[in-house]
């Protein structure tokens, strides 16, 4: 099974900053990447995937990058609505396609 | 309207059983592949279960031990997990989701199972 590994834990920012997350996996997935946003009492929503790819309706402000096992994902200038936490996901090969533990972006 | 609705959770003892149903919506549920996630109360996401699209392969997590089976019947748009011999640590917040090669572009609200005496 492939362990993703996201840092940090938590990111404290101010609003209009950047942000950059970090995502490893312990074995290369390609480009076979994706993150997602969870707001609070929320699911989770499709971000980025195949490492770069913004999904549908996502501001580009949002953008990912990486490849292997390095991954980014940098939130250019931050807005209220974008305070959440994020994780990342490979879906590299076959499953189990497992998850990073999250990064918890919070208003600094 | 596009949409996947869970239902099914429950209050359930230790060893018990729960069946959860996830029902789709404004898509063709038989081009996709369908994934369980689960999410332990203040904790990320975990990756369950998936099945294909016609329903014939069927993938878990290593650490369910054979104790849960992913199902789909494509004439009713309805995927379902059925739950066995449960635990405390198998309380979450059950997730279905439309999957494309694994990433997954489409989330239920989640369906809240708790495993307590």
């Amino acid at each position: 099974e492939i362990v993703m590994t996201q840092s940090p834990g938590t990111l404290s920012v101010s609003p209009g900053e950047r942000a950059t997350l970090s995502c490893r996996a312990s074995q290369s997935v390609g480009s076979n990447l994706a993150w997602y946003q969870q707001e609070p009492g929320q699911a989770p929503r499709l971000l980025i995937y195949g490492a770069s790819k913004r999904a549908t309706g996502v501001p580009a402000r949002f953008s990912g990058s990486g490849s292997g096992t390095e991954f980014t994902l940098t939130i250019s200038s931050l807005q209220s609505e974008d305070f959440a936490v994020y994780y990342c996901q490979q879906y590299d090969d076959r499953p189990p396609y497992t998850f990073g533990q999250g990064t918890k972006l919070e208003i600094k | 309207q596009v949409q996947l609705v869970e239902s099914g959770g429950d209050l359930v003892k230790p060893g018990g059983s729960l069946r959860l149903s996830c029902a789709a919506s404004g898509f063709t549920f038989s081009d996709y592949y369908m994934t369980w996630v689960r999410q332990a109360p203040g904790k990320g996401l975990e990756w369950i279960s998936c099945i294909s699209s016609t329903g014939a392969s069927k993938f878990y997590a290593d650490s369910l031990k054979g104790r849960f089976t992913i199902s789909r019947d494509n004439a009713n748009n309805s995927l379902a997990l059925q739950l066995n011999s449960l635990r405390a640590e198998d309380t979450a917040l059950y997730y279905c989701a439309r999957s494309r090669w694994g990433l997954l572009d489409l989330w239920g609200q989640g369906t809240l199972v708790t495993v307590s005496s």
